[in-house]
């Protein structure tokens, strides 16, 4: 079953103000990272946040993490027309054996309106 | 300089055909993957190759076969074509399983 799934799954602002997108997700993890895909291309990393880790900043990027409530969150301040895409979550669910695979959510789309 | 490279950008066959998809990464990285985005943006992996070990989703059909020629290429084979495996194909690699994924532009596939 899949492992994050993103809330909202479509989000429209205005240019200049800031977008939240949340992940949850079910068993435990080793890291969970951040993607975005604009459209017709593919997935760029954005940020990677370890187990240990509550919360990781990139320019206007905060990502937090509560592994209390298996969720994290994705901020991105400022917002610009730029950031329509599709944002992602990606986990790295513990688990034995050397079959250590990510798992995508479904992804929330962005769409900045100018 | 494109890191991860794919081929062709777009596929259009018929049902029973047999096709591949090229992938190459200059990141000098020893981890390569295949994933499968539907139509709703689900990103699914398909597999993952890590220093000649194959990881293979058990849900992937055995229609799909991995070949890797050396370390900068996986390229994926898929024998007889159907209407379900339209979607759009992506490659990635990384240096090290689950670490930051450097993903190819992806090729559609549609199949008729």
């Amino acid at each position: 079953s899949q492992q994050g799934e993103e809330d909202p799954q479509a989000l429209s602002i205005q240019e200049g103000e800031n977008a939240t997108m949340n992940c949850s997700y079910k068993t435990s993890i080793n890291n969970l990272q951040w993607y975005r895909q604009n459209s017709g291309r593919g997935l760029v990393h954005l940020i990677l946040i370890r187990s240990n880790e509550r919360e990781k900043h990139s320019g206007r990027l905060r990502v937090t993490l509560d592994t209390s409530k298996k969720s994290s969150s994705l901020l991105i301040t400022a917002s610009r027309a730029a950031d329509t895409a599709s944002y992602f979550c990606a986990t790295d669910p513990v688990q034995s054996g050397s079959a250590r695979q990510l798992t995508f959510g479904s992804g929330t789309q962005l769409t900045v309106l100018p | 300089d494109t890191a991860v490279s794919q081929t062709p950008k777009y596929l259009v066959t018929q049902m029973g055909n047999d096709k591949s998809i090229k992938c190459e990464q200059n990141l000098g990285h020893d981890t390569m993957y295949w994933y499968k985005q539907d139509s709703k943006k689900f990103l699914k992996i398909m597999f993952s190759y890590n220093n000649k070990e194959l990881i293979i989703n058990e849900t992937v059909p055995n229609r799909f076969s991995p070949k890797s020629p050396d370390k900068a290429h996986l390229n994926l084979h898929i024998n007889s074509l159907e209407l379900g495996d339209s979607a759009v194909y992506f490659c990635a690699s990384s240096q090290g399983l689950i670490y930051e994924q450097f993903f190819g532009p992806g090729t559609r596939l549609t199949v008729l």
